[in-house]
């Protein structure tokens, strides 16, 4: 068990460019969640994932943002037309729902986007 | 919505002194609570969580809370603080059917520890 791997680790991108980040779960974690954190803050909750469906987004959200877990596995964040307040760490996690899975929530380390 | 507060920004103590974080939720029903910690550049570790039971929860690392309902607090403590400490702390409250659904997080509590 590797935890949970996000790629790339850091990105740096031009204002209006799109940009993808992949994150794999823990293998058999059928939830996965995305969270955002910029400097001096908290994370803050985007979405999670039941398996292949989308249950919960959060108005942080935009139109520009979207995420996908095709298969219930690894999943991607894309954010279209980035923009300098797209800067930030985009954080992944994953859980197992099943018994005796403690309800934890294990996070990846992270994914720093900074748009310049 | 549920809310956390964690009133101090910046901690620093000395190395072999007592730890004590504070955190202050709002939320509607019976909480669920937790404390990760954040190396720099790093991801979020759970020290502990609070779901139900006993209100003194013991974690890693040698870190304890108690849940105190009447003060709506959840303080992080430590009898003890290693170099190793020094990181950000984050108090969480969690909210859905398996109280992890969506973590609300405190703002966080840098420490640092001086020889």
């Amino acid at each position: 068990d590797t935890g949970v791997s996000q790629n790339p680790r850091h990105k740096i991108t031009k204002r209006g460019q799109n940009v993808t980040f992949r994150c794999d779960p823990i293998s058999e974690h059928n939830r996965l969640y995305w969270y955002r954190q910029t400097l001096g803050q908290g994370p803050e909750f985007l979405t999670y994932f039941q398996n292949e469906a989308q249950l919960e987004k959060s108005r942080l959200l935009s139109d520009r943002f979207s995420a996908e877990r095709p298969k219930g596995s690894f999943s991607t964040l894309e954010i279209q037309r980035t923009e300098q307040g797209d800067s930030a760490m985009y954080l992944c996690a994953s859980s197992w729902t099943g018994t005796n899975s403690g309800n934890t929530i294990y996070f990846g380390e992270g994914s720093w986007l900074t748009v310049v | 919505a549920q809310s956390v507060t964690q009133p101090d920004i910046h901690i620093t103590v000395s190395e072999g002194a007592s730890l004590e974080l504070r955190c202050n939720y709002s939320y509607g029903a019976t909480p669920y609570l937790f404390w990760y910690v954040q190396s720099p550049g790093q991801g979020l570790q759970l020290l502990l969580k609070y779901f139900s039971g006993d209100t003194l929860v013991q974690g890693i690392k040698g870190f304890e809370a108690e849940f105190k309902r009447s003060q709506s607090s959840f303080n992080l403590r430590k009898p003890s603080v290693h170099w190793s400490d020094a990181a950000e702390y984050f108090c969480a409250v969690g909210a859905g059917n398996f109280g992890n659904e969506k973590l609300t997080f405190g703002t966080g509590t840098r420490l640092t520890i001086i020889p």
